[in-house]
């Protein structure tokens, strides 16, 4: 079945670094891909989608490429400000299935 | 456009108490209506889905269920609480259309003491 993979752990990072969140997928077919946020005591927003290969979601400065040859998307981010420590999750939705397969999300906390 | 009702926000209720929690839909027709519970620490799991009124699929069997008394309304109950039910529910729904993202309401913080 569908699965996503996200790397283990917090992330901790000071202000203003080069943020990295590892996510690699398993799907039957051709799937949209998608990173969320969850700021403390929130819901999930959608911080951006990317629906085919090759394509480069984009949002309030994170970035991730669809790569299908390496089944991965990968959430960066250039400057990272304390505003963005929040938990951030993978997830793709395959053609046909009525659900969103998620990882199990990563803790980011910035530090001033 | 869209929007997505949870409550209430927070709930504190005793073990053997019944629950009930609600969702509604707002600006869309026929959605896709999930349950999603997420531990302190954890990732979500989800419990229920309905793709239409009456239409519940349980992904994993416990002390919940779920009904689907409307097109746009989604519930969440139990007749007695675990403290392990203590958690974070999210209630979502996507559009019938393929690749489409979910869209979250703000959950309902769940404390079972």
């Amino acid at each position: 079945g569908d699965s996503v993979t996200q790397m283990e752990g917090p992330v901790t990072l000071s202000e203003e670094a080069f943020l990295t969140i590892n996510c690699t997928y398993t799907a039957t077919g051709y799937p949209s891909l998608f990173w969320y946020v969850q700021y403390p005591g929130e819901g999930l927003q959608l911080l951006l989608k990317a629906t085919k290969a090759d394509d480069k979601g984009s949002n309030k400065g994170f970035e991730a490429t669809y790569r299908k040859e390496t089944t991965s998307f990968h959430l960066e981010k250039g400057s990272v400000q304390v505003s963005d420590s929040a938990v951030y999750f993978c997830a793709l939705s395959d053609y046909g299935n009525n659900r969103l397969a998620f990882g199990k999300g990563n803790q980011v906390v910035v530090i001033p | 456009s869209q929007t997505i009702h949870q409550w209430p926000a927070t709930l504190v209720q005793p073990v053997g108490s019944p629950l009930s929690l609600e969702c509604t839909v707002e600006g869309t027709s026929n959605p896709n209506l999930y349950w999603y519970r997420q531990a302190a620490g954890r990732g979500l799991q989800l419990l229920f889905y309905s793709v239409g009124i009456g239409q519940i699929s349980s992904e994993v069997p416990q002390n919940l269920s779920a009904s689907r008394p409307q097109d746009r309304q989604f519930i969440l109950s139990s007749k007695k609480l675990l403290l392990s039910d203590s958690g974070f529910y999210l209630c979502a729904w996507t559009s019938r259309a393929v690749y489409t993202e979910a869209f979250f309401g703000q959950g309902t913080r769940l404390t079972v003491v």
